[in-house]
């Protein structure tokens, strides 16, 4: 079964409003937590790397103000695209690192798009 | 700047073939690269390689790393049509454990 998830699996939404994604770890707790970004046959970019109890470590190039990341508990990490706008429109998908074994293991992915 | 490139782009080959999948690098402070298959979906792990381990094999799916080349090679033998996906190539670079994923290539594997 999955080991970190991520919901939704798919959302459409109106320009102009916010859409929030979860990303959650299944089995473990992990105090780190990646968030990225994919265009249509392009390949992951790296938008934020998400850290509990702190703030998150954007990449450049990245809109702090508009892709929120609140990393509140051990298990959980929530990316917020506020203010939508149909360029926003991607797939999203999130990474934990097991702390034990030091694998990575991805969420499923959330595909935006928005009107 | 970390950088991963990925050769070829995309692939067409038939059932049967042995394919051979290229990924250079230029991190700073290497501590891994990973082979991941994404089909529809999220990736799926497939190797990690690192200095203390720089051959794995599973099935028919093998890699090699050559940190003196900076670079990783994925075979697959006797390919199949389910292997057809897009494989990322992924360095673990600097102290943040963070991945830097290369382009990517398509294979599809014809019948």
């Amino acid at each position: 079964g999955a080991v970190v998830s991520q919901h939704p699996s798919r959302v459409i939404c109106k320009s102009g409003t916010s859409v929030k994604i979860e990303c959650r770890s299944l089995d473990f707790q992990a105090t780190t937590m990646f968030w990225y970004r994919q265009f249509p046959k392009k390949s992951l970019m790296l938008m934020a790397t998400s850290n509990e109890g702190s703030k998150a470590t954007y990449e450049q190039g990245v809109e702090k103000d508009k892709f929120l990341i609140n990393h509140a508990s051990l298990t959980l990490s929530t990316l917020t695209v506020t203010s939508a706008h149909p360029e926003d429109s991607s797939f999203y998908i999130c990474s934990a690192r097991a702390p034990n074994t030091g694998e990575l293991f991805f969420g499923e992915g959330s595909r935006l798009t928005v009107l | 700047e970390d950088k991963v490139v990925q050769s070829p782009l995309s692939l067409v080959v038939h059932e049967g073939d042995t394919v051979t999948l290229n990924c250079s690098y230029e991190v700073t402070n290497f501590r891994s690269l990973l082979w991941y298959k994404q089909e529809k979906k999220a990736p799926t792990f497939l190797f990690m390689l690192t200095s203390s381990g720089i051959e794995k094999k599973s099935g028919r799916l093998s890699s090699i790393l050559d940190k003196k080349e900076l670079s990783s090679i994925l075979n697959i033998t006797a390919t199949q049509t389910g292997d057809s996906a897009i494989y990322l190539c992924a360095v673990e670079a600097g102290g943040f454990q963070k991945l830097v994923f290369g382009t990517g290539t398509r294979l599809l594997v014809s019948p």
